[in-house]
């Protein structure tokens, strides 16, 4: 069975840029939850998305929003892009999403703002 | 809003050794609680998870111990491997069966 999947894998943008990740989930997992990773941080939770509908969401301003797809690959799009967006991006994917599902993650995609 | 603290940052051991890995949740409403393991450069993967009805939960040389009242879980690992060496991170799961992490703790264990 295939992992979860994301791309690309290293993307570096400038300041004012949007951008777009892709993240594919394990095969019949309907649910793709989005974190952000920084030193220090540790993982933020972004949103969780579980057919096509956004479920839940974190403290994050507008420019972040994703959306899934009917074959629940989920995208998650960054707007006007600032230095402090410099993160890795992890997806991670679970059958349902519910409490206490074990999370699935993506090798991430790591983005640098400059 | 919901909060999960993680003590230390970091840990330095002796292969061999024990490393405790401490973490203190807000919300009451809180019952699964899993740990991740991140290797450098590689993706988090779940190491071991306890849910709220139960006190402690072992699996070779981890454990992983609750108290509910005290709102805290706690790691324990035991006989200290080099490959232990990695970034682990507690997380609880909050009232809208979103986990919330912690901010990571990153064990170096020494030959």
């Amino acid at each position: 069975k295939a992992g979860v999947t994301q791309t690309p894998r290293y993307l570096i943008k400038t300041r004012g840029q949007q951008v777009t990740l892709s993240c594919s989930p394990i095969s019949g997992h309907r649910s793709v939850s989005w974190y952000q990773q920084t030193p220090g941080q540790g993982l933020q939770f972004l949103f969780e998305y579980f057919s096509e509908t956004q479920r839940n969401k974190g403290n994050f301003p507008g420019r972040f929003s994703g959306r899934q797809f009917s074959n629940s690959r989920s995208e998650m799009n960054v707007s006007t892009l600032e230095l402090g967006d410099s993160a890795l991006y992890l997806c991670a994917s679970s059958l349902a999403g519910g409490d206490g599902e074990k999370l699935f993650f993506g090798s991430g995609t790591q983005l640098s703002v400059l | 809003g919901e909060n999960v603290e993680q003590h230390p940052s970091t840990l330095s051991v002796q292969e061999g050794d024990s490393a405790v890995i401490k973490c203190t949740y807000s919300d009451s409403a809180s019952n699964y609680f899993p740990w991740y393991k991140q290797e450098l450069g590689k993706r988090p993967q779940l190491i071991i998870d306890i849910r709220s009805n139960v006190g402690e939960k072992k699996d070779q040389r981890i454990a992983v111990t609750l108290n509910k009242t005290a709102k805290h879980f706690s790691l324990h690992i035991t006989e200290t491997q080099p490959e232990d060496s990695a970034v682990y991170f507690c997380a609880a799961s909050g009232s809208t069966d979103k986990l919330i992490f912690g901010t990571g703790t990153r064990l170096q264990v020494f030959p």
